[in-house]
Parts: structure tokens; C-alpha cells; sequence
């Protein structure tokens, strides 16, 4: 499995407010995932992070609010944008190394409480 | 779409007693892959096993195994002789196979599991 790394691990942010959140693998993966998890809940996908490309978000997500990068194979960001305290949750990013086979890994995770 | 339900949202045992999640799912793929992980009270996301819908051998890993029956769309995990270390969060997940479907994960809701001393 691959070792994923995220930066910060824990923030406290100010509303109207932006966050970038960096995750970082020690080796190339093709496939980067970014989730949230609210508090007490289960993990949603956010969007899927394209090397080289826009990304792909779903449904109930946007750019706007979360712009993602992807400059290579071993490391994307996501931006939370105009915070409020609804965004409070945990952001993970996970990884895979090829499309519709492989078990995604998780980062450690990122806590943010807005305030 | 598929869905993952895990029905309890919380289970509280004794430490050695046995303990059993259970995970239903939702699919219109035949090729699809199931996942459990584990969320202790740190946060992180710890891969315990895959599934793929071809294979309904089940499992057993130390303390830990797995049921598939794909007659009931049931992949359910038990943890033997629980230890206060086993207490977390436990999420079942599905992703379907293929180029088009992306990898994407559709997790549970999840099962507080809370081991007592």
C-alpha cells in the first residue's frame, strides 16, 4: 500500500475564509479521490482528481467552492472556498493505482472547524 | 446507483465477546467490489479487506472474518473475541468495476462498535 501524507492534519478556520489541503503519496498512483465526512456521518466523495485535467466532481459539488489540483501523479490539493460552519468535517484524500481493480488507501485526514 | 446499508448504527459488547456488523448492498453491476475499514477514534481510514464479487470464499484474518452471500447481497464481518482495541467506527463500501465507473466509493453509514473492559 502506499504511504499518503496530508497537510494540515487539523485546522481552525475563520468563516469567509479559504483552506488548501495538500496530500501528498510516496509513489505514482493514477487514481486521487478527495471525500468529506461530517461530523458523525459516513464519507462522501467530493470529486475525483484528474493528473493534468479539470476534475470530476459529483453531484451536490462544485468547483467553485472546491477547486482541486492534480499536477502530477503524487500530489493534489483541494481548496475549500468561503467557509462556513457547515463545511466543519474531515477531508481525506485517498488513492489507487489503476481504475475499476484496485483498493483505494486513505490519508490520515484532515479535521476542519469553522467558526 | 448502488447503496451500502448498514443497518446498526452502534454495537456495545464486553471485551472476548463476539461481534458481528452487518453490510446489504445495492448493485445492478455483476462485477463490483466490496470493502470493510476501520475508523479508530484518530480519524484515519484503515483498510481491512476487498471482496470481488466473483470470489464468495470467505475469510478469516486472526480474530477477524467475513461472510459474502451474494444470494442476499450480504457481506458481514465478525470480530472474535473483541478487544477495547477494536473500538471504532466500521464501514462497509461498494465500487463496480470498470473504466467508466471510476473507482468511486459508496460507503455505509457505519457501525460504532464500543468494546468495554
Amino acid at each position: 500500500s502506499a504511504v499518503i501524507s496530508q497537510k494540515p492534519s487539523r485546522d481552525i478556520c475563520q468563516r469567509g475564509t479559504s483552506l488548501t489541503i495538500q496530500c501528498q503519496v510516496d509513489s505514482q498512483v493514477t487514481m486521487m479521490f478527495w471525500y468529506r465526512q461530517q461530523p458523525g456521518q459516513s464519507l462522501t466523495l467530493i470529486a475525483t482528481a484528474n493528473q493534468g485535467s479539470e476534475a470530476t466532481y459529483e453531484s451536490g459539488f462544485v468547483i467553485d467552492k472546491f477547486p482541486i489540483s492534480r499536477p502530477n501523479l503524487t500530489f493534489s490539493t483541494l481548496t475549500v472556498s468561503n467557509m462556513s460552519p457547515e463545511d466543519s468535517s474531515i477531508y481525506l484524500c485517498s488513492v489507487g493505482r489503476r481504475s475499476g481493480q484496485e483498493t483505494q488507501y486513505f490519508g490520515p485526514g484532515t479535521r476542519l472547524l469553522v467558526l | 446507483a448502488q447503496k451500502v446499508t448498514q443497518a446498526q448504527t452502534e454495537i456495545s459488547v464486553v471485551e472476548k465477546e463476539d461481534v458481528t456488523l452487518d453490510c446489504v448492498y445495492e448493485t445492478r453491476d455483476t462485477t463490483y467490489y466490496l470493502f470493510w475499514y476501520k475508523q479508530p477514534p484518530s480519524g484515519e481510514l484503515v483498510f481491512l479487506i476487498r471482496r470481488n464479487s466473483f470470489d464468495e470464499q470467505n475469510e478469516i484474518s486472526g480474530r477477524y472474518s467475513w461472510n459474502f452471500q451474494k444470494s442476499t447481497s450480504s457481506f458481514n464481518f465478525t470480530i472474535t473475541a473483541s478487544q477495547v482495541v477494536d473500538s471504532a467506527v466500521y464501514f462497509c463500501a461498494l465500487s463496480e468495476a470498470g473504466e467508466a465507473a471510476g473507482n468511486k466509493l459508496t460507503f455505509g453509514g457505519g457501525t460504532r462498535v464500543l468494546v468495554k473492559p
